[in-house]
């Protein structure tokens, strides 16, 4: 059980465009949802705490105009980066919490963005 | 704001040895969880092992176990019989306890590698 997908795992974007991750709780209910992001070599920064229905909080540093996070439902959150540019090529993790009392994370297994 | 130190960028040691993994951390808050993470080259983070500040003993599961000190903010993790698919980076993490509506912050991770 708790099983987080994410789609696309790899995409190629042109500097410039917008381009949409999903993240999937497969078989719970996700009350929060997290973005974070993990340049190579590196650990990984959190980006912003999504909760559904609701607007996500987003850490110090994140441009919340550039990374737009919708938590529809209590199955799916989206982080679109909009106006790609090449620095923004990483590796952005999802994970979900479920409503247990040991508030655990599940990890996605990952979306590559590469920004030409 | 709370901050995670792994200060041993890579390790190695023999097949079947024991290996200590050091964490440290600093925290105003008095309830959190700590966790440590493996990443293997797939990306997928697995949770290795969680440890409640609340609970004075230390987490074992199976072949990993932590010493933790809370009064030193320390969170080391001793994984015994090391395996060859024990090889990954290994990440702790810290997050409080405060109803599960926190990210995780991670430290910047330790890359063991298990020889053959």
């Amino acid at each position: 059980g708790a099983v987080v997908s994410q789609h696309p795992s790899w995409v190629i974007c042109k500097s410039g465009t917008s381009v949409k991750i999903e993240c999937r709780s497969l078989d719970f209910q996700a009350t929060t949802m997290f973005w974070y992001r993990q340049f190579p070599k590196q650990s990984l920064m959190l980006m912003a705490t999504s909760n559904e229905g609701s607007k996500a909080t987003y850490e110090q540093g994140v441009e919340k105009d550039k990374f737009l996070i919708n938590h529809a439902s209590l199955t799916l959150s989206t982080l679109t980066v909009t106006s790609a540019h090449p620095e923004d090529s990483s590796f952005y993790i999802c994970s979900a919490r479920g409503g247990g009392p040991n508030y655990e994370q599940y990890f996605g297994p990952g979306t590559r963005l590469t920004v030409t | 704001a709370q901050t995670v130190t792994q200060s041993q960028p890579e390790m190695s040691v023999q097949e079947a040895e024991t290996v200590t993994l050091s964490c440290t951390y600093d925290t105003s808050e008095n309830n959190y969880y700590l966790f440590w993470y493996k990443q293997p080259p797939s990306r997928q983070m697995i949770l290795v092992i969680r440890q409640e500040a609340y609970k004075q003993q230390n987490a074992t599961e199976n072949r990993f176990s932590v010493n933790f000190q809370k009064a030193a903010k320390s969170f080391s993790l001793k994984i015994s019989d090391s395996q060859l698919g024990d090889t990954a980076m290994y990440f702790c993490a810290f997050m409080k306890r405060r109803g599960g509506a926190d990210g995780l912050t991670f430290g910047k991770g330790t890359h063991l590698i298990i020889q053959p």
